[in-house]
């Protein structure tokens, strides 16, 4: 059972637009939202990552928003560029450190 | 040059053997994690160790054994008990507990285990 819940499966967007990604999660205790970027064969490299005692943060043309009320959080990436073209995956954590990820979001950027 | 290292990239096994995948970091990391990685459903936690000598199952531990005798050194056996052991392993590892940094886990390039 997935504890976070991550939409789209795949998005398509053109060069210079914005993508958005969605997460969801039920369980309270989650602290630490972070967010991974993983390009085909590679490992998952931490991209940004939230707190909930913050509604926004934002890292170049990287941006979480997070609705505590609504137990949402989600990636904007502005200006998107082909080299964006990757699998991007939400996760949470409490103070256990263990992380729990969404299925995954995968990006294409068109020129 | 710090870092994590997962060797091989690829490995490949006949079905009922057991298979022991490395990971090694010279971050100084106190915590060190295995996820496994299929198609379309994210990573799911195998076993974690906050400390050596000592480790925790993760959500999927059925089938994978773990060591952790060195700081450096998290291997991951995984066992011919494992009913689907085709798959993308990943390590990684964190400062561990106590730190402001301690929730951040950085991951290896991975190994790719094709049990056939």
């Amino acid at each position: 059972q997935q504890q976070v819940k991550q939409s789209p499966q795949s998005l398509i967007v053109q060069k210079g637009g914005i993508s958005i990604i969605n997460c969801a999660y039920e369980n309270t205790a989650f602290d630490y939202f972070p967010w991974y970027q993983q390009f085909p064969g590679k490992g998952p490299a931490l991209l940004i990552a939230i707190r909930p005692d913050v509604s926004e943060k934002k890292e170049g043309r990287f941006t979480i928003s997070f609705n505590k009320s609504a137990k949402q959080f989600s990636l904007h990436i502005m200006d998107s560029q082909p080299g964006d073209s990757a699998t991007y995956f939400c996760a949470a954590s409490s103070n256990d450190y263990k992380l729990s990820f969404g299925a995954g979001t995968t990006v294409t950027v068109r020129a | 040059d710090g870092g994590i290292t997962q060797s091989p990239k690829y490995l490949f096994r006949k079905e009922g053997q057991n298979v022991t995948l490395s990971c090694e970091q010279n971050l100084n990391h106190d915590a060190m994690y295995w996820y496994r990685q299929d198609p379309g459903q994210g990573l799911r936690l195998i076993y974690y160790s906050q400390i050596v000598n000592d480790f925790q199952k993760g959500d999927i531990a059925e089938g994978y054994s773990v060591s952790r005798e060195k700081k450096e050194s998290f291997p991951l056996t995984v066992t011919s008990a494992q009913k689907n052991p085709t798959a993308f392993y990943l390590c990684a590892s964190s400062m561990g507990q106590g730190s402001a940094r301690s929730y951040e886990q950085y991951f290896g390039p991975g190994t790719r285990l094709t049990v056939t």
